[in-house]
């Protein structure tokens, strides 16, 4: 079965400051990946996700991640964070060929003046 | 504008009551898809249903029952045999089942509270 770990239920950065959300998933085969961002009592909104292709993605919002292969990871950063940016970030993974996706738990990414 | 749309944003039952949680789309996706979410354990499939008048269980089914009549609608009941209730719902859907570029996109979700 498929597995996404995400190390770190929250993490806390200062505005300005660099943004690092990591991403570990299991997969026989190459997989695809997504994240996305849950701001309090909404829904969840796609941030970015890898198919096929170049191996860094850029996404919305200034975000941008990068699929490695050998370390199974797809970590999402951000050079300077903005206090908007405070949210829930979850990564998901989803085997080509199905339709369903497993989530990770999500990090609470916390961002202070 | 086209999207998901849920309803209502917070339901409120008693125990032993059967509740329905409304999910509609206007994006002309084949697939949608039922989330439980709780604190600290991310996004759990309930139900998924990939084309009309079929669905399978996911991960959580028990207690909750799903139909798919029409294309844009996939109603989700949360019945009394489910222990516990209490959580936030996500409703989503998708272009088509196995495709390449399948993002799912989500509902705003229910929160329900079983009083």
């Amino acid at each position: 079965a498929q597995s996404v770990t995400q190390l770190g239920s929250h993490v806390s950065v200062s505005e300005g400051a660099l943004v690092l959300l990591r991403c570990n998933y299991s997969s026989s085969v190459p997989p695809y990946l997504f994240w996305y961002v849950q701001y309090p009592n909404q829904g969840l909104q796609l941030l970015l996700k890898y198919t096929t292709g170049a191996t860094l993605v850029k996404g919305i919002n200034g975000f941008e991640a990068e699929f490695k292969k050998s370390e199974t990871s797809f970590h999402l950063t951000k050079p300077s964070a903005h206090m908007s940016d405070a949210a829930e970030y979850f990564c998901a993974v989803r085997d080509s060929g199905y339709s369903t996706l497993t989530f990770g738990k999500g990090t609470m990414l916390l961002v202070s003046p | 504008d086209g999207g998901i749309t849920q309803s209502p944003k917070y339901l409120f039952r008693k125990e032993g009551q059967n509740v329905t949680l409304s999910c509609e789309q206007n994006l002309n996706h084949d697939a949608m898809y039922w989330y439980r979410q709780d604190p600290g354990q991310g996004l759990r499939l309930i139900y998924y249903s990939q084309i009309v008048n079929d669905f399978q269980k996911g991960d959580i089914a028990e207690g909750y029952s799903v139909s798919r009549e029409k294309k844009e609608s996939f109603p989700l009941t949360v019945t009394s045999a489910q222990k516990n209730p209490t959580a936030f719902y996500l409703c989503a859907s998708s272009l088509n089942s196995g495709g390449r570029y399948n993002e799912q996109f989500f509902g705003p979700g229910t929160r329900l509270t079983v009083l």
